[in-house]
């Protein structure tokens, strides 16, 4: 089975850290994302790598950015977290178009608080 | 932006019921999926229909496609307590794996 964790169900800090929400797949997935979700709004992407080292922007990338240095491992980095990133957020993983696939594999998510 | 709306936002049945969620999209899609969420956690595939399919099923679950229309729905069929959670489309565009999700259908499943 696909296994997709997070590094804390749970995590709150004060406005103006720096906050790291690190995220590991363990079935050399190519494909990683980064969502938050948030009560009426579904789930939103923040950015995607689709390789090592290699990165794109979703809806909604503004105040964060992300570090993918091994296949495995996607972070997501709050460079100073304010009070309306106070979310769910949800790592998850795939395989690349064309490989008959493309389902995503979902971590069980880090409720952040910032307070 | 959020391509996907999904209706209704909330359902509420007894067990033994059909369940029924529609989902709308906004532009082409190489296929539109499903997932279901349990309370607080993360997302679970369900199924995923491509774009030249109009129906498929796996187990109590059958979903349509309709193109013309941008929209899908998903029939839960005889359905269990164990189904109480919210039930997400997301639709597949373009060349990347990335999905837009709708906003989700809350259902609650009451024996």
């Amino acid at each position: 089975d696909v296994k997709v964790t997070q590094s804390s169900r749970y995590l709150v800090k004060r406005t103006g850290e720096k906050v790291f929400l690190e995220c590991v797949q363990d079935m050399d997935h190519e494909n990683m994302f980064w969502y938050r979700q948030d009560p009426g709004l579904g789930l939103r992407l923040i950015y995607f790598s689709y390789d090592v080292k290699m990165k794109e922007k979703g809806d909604i990338p503004e105040g964060y950015s992300v570090s993918r240095e091994k296949k495995e491992r996607f972070s997501l980095i709050l460079e100073s977290a304010s009070t309306n990133q106070t979310s769910m957020y949800l790592c998850a993983s795939s395989l690349p178009p064309g490989s008959g696939k493309e389902t995503q594999y979902f971590g069980p998510g880090t409720r952040l608080l910032v307070l | 932006s959020q391509q996907g709306e999904e209706d209704p936002q909330a359902l509420s049945i007894q067990e033994g019921e059909n369940a029924t969620m529609n989902c709308s999209y906004k532009t082409s899609i190489n296929n539109l999926q499903w997932y279901r969420q349990n309370s607080g956690r993360g997302l679970v595939h369900l199924i995923l229909i491509r774009s030249n399919e109009r129906e498929k099923h796996s187990g109590r679950l059958r979903v349509t496609l309709d193109t013309s229309k941008k929209s899908s729905s998903l029939l839960i069929t005889a359905s269990r307590a164990a189904d109480t959670a919210s039930y997400f489309c997301a639709s597949s565009t373009g060349t990347a794996s990335k999905l837009t999700f709708g906003t989700g259908t809350r259902l609650q499943v009451t024996l």
